[in-house]
């Protein structure tokens, strides 16, 4: 099981083009969350999913972003129009069923490191 | 609002040493607390849990209300325990609040 799958590792944007980050779960795995994290800070929650379906998008920000996890292919994080502050790394979780990070331990990809110029 | 919050963003020891890293917590209800360890050029994962009480890599953590805290501590400290380490609350929800991490370097 080759584990959580994020790529690209690293993505460089201008200001105003897209970004697409990718998130390939565990096999098995039909939950899918992501985390933000900005330089300095801890991991914030953005958006939790399961196939077909946003659960949670408490966390995202209003404009720009939105997230899909399609019955197939990988879970996709969109970010349209970028600008500076959304430079960060960008973390995605699975687990096989609601995990609160314990009962069903969340698996983390390695990330994706944005950045905008 | 829930928050996590770790001091220290870093602490060096010798091996050897005895090793604690602070985490404290604000929620009013009963949290699930959890350490997260991330070794360089690894993955985040999970260390330990306080719903199981469990010792993982001779790490521990205690949760303490009245103190809302719930240290990482360890009696004798390892090079190859240099790593990153976040600490995370969960509460009703499926979603995890994370500490800004404290990084532990662990000098020969």
């Amino acid at each position: 099981n080759a584990g959580v799958m994020q790529n690209p590792r690293h993505l460089v944007r201008r200001r105003g083009q897209e970004a697409r980050l990718r998130c390939s779960p565990m096999k098995g795995h039909s939950h899918v969350y992501w985390y933000r994290q900005l330089p300095e800070e801890g991991l914030k929650f953005m958006v939790y999913l399961q196939k077909e379906n946003i659960i949670d998008e408490s966390g995202m920000p209003k404009e720009r972003f939105s997230a899909e996890f399609p019955k197939e292919g990988p879970s996709i994080l969109r970010i349209q129009q970028v600008v500076r502050g959304d430079s960060a790394a960008y973390f995605c979780a699975s687990s096989p069923r609601p995990g609160r990070g314990g009962n069903s331990p969340l698996h983390f990809g390695n990330g994706t490191r944005l950045t905008v110029t | 609002a829930q928050r996590v919050t770790q001091p220290e963003k870093l602490l060096s020891v010798f091996k050897g040493a005895p090793v604690e890293l602070k985490c404290n917590y604000s929620y009013s209800g009963s949290p699930e607390l959890f350490w997260y360890v991330q070794y360089s050029r690894q993955r985040l994962q999970l260390l330990l849990r306080h719903i199981s009480r469990e010792s993982i890599k001779g790490f521990t953590a205690d949760l303490n209300k009245g103190e809302t805290s719930f240290h990482l501590k360890k009696p004798f400290a390892q090079e190859e325990d240099s790593a990153m380490y976040y600490c995370a609350l969960s509460y009703n929800t499926d979603k995890l609040i994370f500490g800004t991490g404290t990084r532990l370097q662990v000098f020969p």
